[in-house]
């Protein structure tokens, strides 16, 4: 079992939707997490970060974090072609991150 | 410059020789992350260094793998004898502060080994 834990998906949703992402995470002593959009053939961007337990909202993106039950979320309001992307979760202890293998969404026009 | 370079963007290798990629962090960060992604596949965790400090080398997967950041800014992550599973995107990342802040990655630079 991976540490970090996401669907593969494809993901698929209509423009104007929202689009859910999971992660969950296996390390307790986890201490940050964050996701990051990653366009094919192209490097990790950071999107969202987030330490603490409930919600943190930018723009149209909301991160959620549960540390009780290990589980981050990033959810996509008003989902636009341009986010169509493989997003990547990660979590960090010290320095040492690790990531998911990434969530693929296809926003469809 | 404004974000983390690497060098070369792309790299060819045969079998057997030996690699040097570097990277360029953001000016002031204090923190370099190394990085490996396979193809369809999230990074995974190479090296870290605080400074000129290497403080995690948990993730270098052999002795063939070398990091270093002699002065505390240019890295550079040296690859010897190199084998057809290095073949990767080797991404460097950099944080202003201490390993917990947000990390900003470079281009990355594609090995290929033949």
């Amino acid at each position: 079992q991976k540490e970090v834990e996401q669907n593969s998906g494809p993901l698929s949703v209509p423009e104007g939707a929202i689009a859910s992402l999971n992660c969950t995470y296996s390390d307790r002593g986890s201490q940050s997490f964050f996701w990051y959009r990653q366009y094919s053939g192209k490097s990790p961007e950071l999107i969202m970060s987030i330490y603490s337990n409930g919600d943190k909202e930018d723009g149209r993106f909301t991160a959620q974090l549960n540390k009780a039950s290990q589980y981050v979320s990033l959810l996509i309001r008003d989902s636009q072609p341009s986010d169509s992307a493989t997003y990547l979760c990660a979590v960090r202890q010290a320095g040492k991150s690790t990531f998911g293998d990434g969530t693929t969404l296809t926003v469809k026009p | 410059g404004a974000g983390v370079s690497q060098s070369p963007r792309y790299k060819v290798a045969k079998r057997g020789q030996d690699v040097a990629l570097r990277c360029d962090p953001i000016s002031g960060h204090v923190s370099l992350f190394w990085y490996q992604q396979a193809l369809g596949q999230g990074p995974e965790f190479l090296t870290y260094f605080q400074n000129e400090a290497q403080l995690d080398k948990s993730g270098l997967p052999s002795d063939r793998f070398f990091a270093e950041r002699p002065e505390g800014s240019v890295s550079t992550l040296k690859i010897q004898r190199t084998q057809q599973e290095d073949s990767a995107v080797y991404l460097c990342a950099s944080s202003f502060g201490q390993g917990v802040n947000e990390q900003f990655f470079g281009p990355g630079t594609r090995l290929t080994v033949l």
